[in-house]
C-alpha cells in the first residue's frame, strides 16, 4: 500500500535560512509527487509536483523538491526562507490508476520562523 | 486561481443535529473528494466521486454521507451529529492526475 512519511513534526529556522523538508515515500510504480502548503484556517495550496522527466521541480513561492528514485524521497527546499512561509507543509502522493483518482498525505511537517 | 467553495467557514452546533456541509467547485471537475483533518493531524479521505451519481467511501470510516447530483456540487450531511464528529472537513476537485484544488474547510464544532 502507498504512504507517506515526514519524519519532522516540528521544524524551525531563522528568516533567511535555507529550509529543507524531508518526505519519503512508498510506492510500488512511479509516483506522482506533491506538496502542499497549509497556512492557519485555510486550505491546502498546491505548491509543485512530479510525474515524470526532470527530477528537481521547481514550484511556486520559490519552492523546489528534488524527486530521488533510489532514496524514496521528495524533499522540499527553499534558498532562503521568508516570515511568510511559516506554515503547515504536506507531502503526498497520488494514487492513480482506471477510475482511481486519490491523493494518500503524509501527516505534515509545521514550520516555524524566527524573525 | 482555484474556484472551489466551501460553506460555511465555521460551524457550531448541538449533539443530535442534522447537518449539511456545501462544497462547489466552478472548474468542471469530475472528481471530488471530502478530507478530514484533525488539529496537527494529516488528512484522512473520507469520500471521493469520480462524477455525476458516482459516490464511495474513501480510507477512513466516517458516518457522514455524500451525494453527486451536479457535476459542480458535493454535499456532505451528517444525520446526527455527535461530539465526535468534531473536525475540520475540506473538499477537493481535480481533473487529471495534476493534484486536487482544495476549498479553505469547514470546520465543525459538535456541543
Amino acid at each position: 500500500a502507498q504512504s507517506v512519511t515526514q519524519p519532522d513534526i516540528h521544524i524551525t529556522v531563522s528568516e533567511g535560512a535555507s529550509l529543507e523538508l524531508r518526505c519519503n515515500y512508498s510506492y510500488g510504480a512511479t509516483p506522482y509527487l506533491f506538496w502542499y502548503v497549509q497556512s492557519p484556517g485555510q486550505g491546502l495550496q498546491l505548491l509543485l509536483k512530479y510525474f515524470s522527466g526532470d527530477t528537481l521541480v521547481q514550484g511556486i513561492k520559490g519552492f523546489e523538491a528534488e524527486f530521488k528514485r533510489s532514496q524514496s524521497s521528495f524533499n522540499l527546499r527553499k534558498p532562503s526562507v521568508h516570515w511568510s512561509d511559516a506554515a503547515e507543509y504536506f507531502c503526498a502522493v497520488g494514487q492513480f490508476g482506471g477510475a482511481t483518482n486519490k491523493l494518500i498525505f503524509g501527516t505534515g511537517t509545521l514550520l516555524a520562523v524566527q524573525p | 486561481e482555484a474556484d472551489i467553495y466551501q460553506t460555511p467557514r465555521y460551524l457550531v452546533i448541538g449533539t443530535g443535529k442534522k447537518i449539511t456541509l456545501e462544497c462547489s467547485q466552478t472548474m468542471g471537475h469530475d472528481k471530488m473528494y471530502w478530507y478530514q483533518q484533525d488539529p496537527g493531524m494529516e488528512l484522512h479521505l473520507i469520500h471521493y466521486s469520480y462524477g455525476v451519481n458516482s459516490t464511495e467511501k474513501g480510507d477512513l470510516s466516517s458516518e457522514s454521507t455524500v451525494s453527486r447530483i451536479r457535476t459542480e456540487h458535493f454535499p456532505l450531511t451528517l444525520e446526527s451529529a455527535r461530539p465526535s464528529h468534531t473536525s475540520q472537513y475540506l473538499c477537493a476537485s481535480s481533473d487529471q492526475p495534476g493534484g486536487a484544488f482544495f476549498g479553505q474547510g469547514t470546520r465543525l464544532t459538535v456541543v
